[in-house]
């Protein structure tokens, strides 16, 4: 079964330090999600990709948060500074198009410490 | 206001018992719903989808109420291994899932 890979599993990072985690799709799925989900808590929409662009971003904060998909392909989401609140699991997502259902990569989960 | 709201729980229940949970949804454009589970430290992975005249996958059943947004999952008896966060989900067009909290699940031997 196809999957989609995260990297890496875990992160254990400093307050404001730069951080990255990886996503690669399944192959061919045009629709790339990041989700962050705070302990106890459902997984929150950060980015939306459709193809290299950018769909919707209106819950990343972008005054620390950045994410690319440069070649349509697989996607890095950054921190830079890290805080503590930023301490939760990162879940990466990708459907064939928009509107189909996700599979989800087994998530990085970051420490801010 | 939380767009889905659920009862965090847990909810420890016996073997062989049946639990039920309940889900609300404020925004009534949805127009696709589903029940995720997830596993302590694992992604969430898709149970079941959610239809109006309601759906059955063997002990589970869905049921959804547009008129109340209200949607529900039953579980018939209980295993072990359905200890988990049952994540409550719900979509409007081809926008991206809106999550709840989840209710946790402990079966108890």
């Amino acid at each position: 079964e196809a999957e989609v890979a995260q990297s890496p599993r875990y992160k254990i990072t400093e307050k404001s330090q730069a951080v990255a985690f990886w996503c690669d799709p399944i192959s061919g799925h045009a629709t790339l999600y990041w989700y962050r989900q705070i302990l106890g808590q459902g997984p929150e929409l950060l980015v939306q990709f459709q193809d290299e662009s950018v769909v919707d971003d209106s819950q990343l904060p972008k005054d620390r948060f950045s994410a690319e998909r440069l070649k349509g392909v697989d996607s890095t989401l950054k921190i830079q500074p890290a805080e503590l609140g930023d301490s939760a699991m990162y879940l990466c997502a990708s459907s064939p198009e928009t509107g189909f259902g996700y599979t989800f990569g087994s998530g990085t989960r970051l420490t801010v410490v | 206001r939380k767009e889905v709201e659920q009862d965090p729980g847990p909810f420890n229940v016996p073997e062989g018992a049946t639990v039920a949970f309940n889900c609300t949804y404020s925004n009534s454009a949805s127009q696709s719903f589903f029940w995720y589970r997830q596993d302590c430290r694992k992604e969430p992975k898709l149970l079941m989808s959610v239809y109006s005249s309601g759906n059955e996958d063997g002990r589970f059943t869905a049921q959804l109420n547009r008129a109340s947004q209200y949607i529900s999952l039953l579980i018939r008896d209980s295993k072990l291994s359905d200890s988990a966060t049952y994540l409550c989900v719900v979509r409007e067009g081809n926008t991206p899932l809106v999550f709840g909290k989840g209710t946790r699940l402990s079966v108890i031997a």
